[in-house]
């Protein structure tokens, strides 16, 4: 059973440009986690998903931030015109039930 | 609401000496907690979990805690430290009072530093 997978590992974008983070959960695993780590700091909580539902968005910037997790295939974190301050380490975890099991990360930096 | 205050923000021991780093928590209901490791540049991996099973809980690479409620504390230990150790610790809450997943409240984090 693979774990939990996010790609790229790694994206670079320009001041204004999208920036798409992808998240396949663990099999069976049908609830989806995301959360941001900025420099220095802990992870802080941005959404909680399950197949084609936004549970608690509490986390989430008003705008330019967007999240799904479909039917079928990964979850998306979208970032729409990324700023520099949209630069940092975005985790997503999934899980069968309290348990949390998290991916490496996308590590987005913005130039 | 849930919340988890982390006491140190570094913590510092030579190779061989004990552990701890302190996690005092705030949570609604009865609480999962959770500690997680990351080390640099990596991702987070769950070194052990309370889900209201035993309160003294063991863990991966020698850690354990142990859950006080009357002192609303999960603190984390290890009898002898490891360069390897070296890394970011999270003391995490999970307050899913129906038994299903809810969002993970993560504390600020502590930076253990292992010298020789």
């Amino acid at each position: 059973n693979a774990g939990v997978m996010q790609n790229p590992r790694h994206l670079v974008r320009r001041r204004g440009q999208e920036a798409r983070l992808r998240c396949s959960p663990m099999k069976g695993h049908s609830h989806v986690y995301w959360y941001r780590q900025l420099p220095e700091e802990g992870l802080k909580f941005m959404v909680y998903l399950q197949k084609e539902n936004i549970i608690d968005e509490s986390g989430m910037p008003k705008e330019r931030f967007s999240a799904e997790f479909p039917k079928e295939g990964p979850s998306i974190l979208r970032i729409q015109q990324v700023v520099r301050g949209d630069s940092a380490a975005y985790f997503c975890a999934s899980s069968p039930g309290r348990e949390a099991f998290f991916g490496q990360g996308t590590r987005l930096t913005v130039v | 609401a849930q919340s988890v205050t982390q006491l140190d923000s570094h913590v510092s021991v030579s190779e061989g000496t004990p552990v701890l780093l302190r996690c005092n928590y705030s949570s609604s209901y009865s609480p999962s907690l959770f500690w997680y490791v990351q080390h640099p540049n990596k991702g987070l991996q769950l070194l052990l979990k309370y889900t209201s099973a035993a309160t003294l809980v063991k863990g991966i690479n020698g850690f354990e805690a142990e859950f006080k409620k009357s002192e609303t504390s999960f603190h984390l230990t290890k009898p002898s430290a490891h360069m390897s150790d070296a890394a970011e610790y999270f003391c995490v809450v999970s307050d899913g009072n129906t038994g299903t997943a809810s969002k993970l409240t993560f504390g600020t984090g502590t930076r253990l530093q292992v010298t020789l």
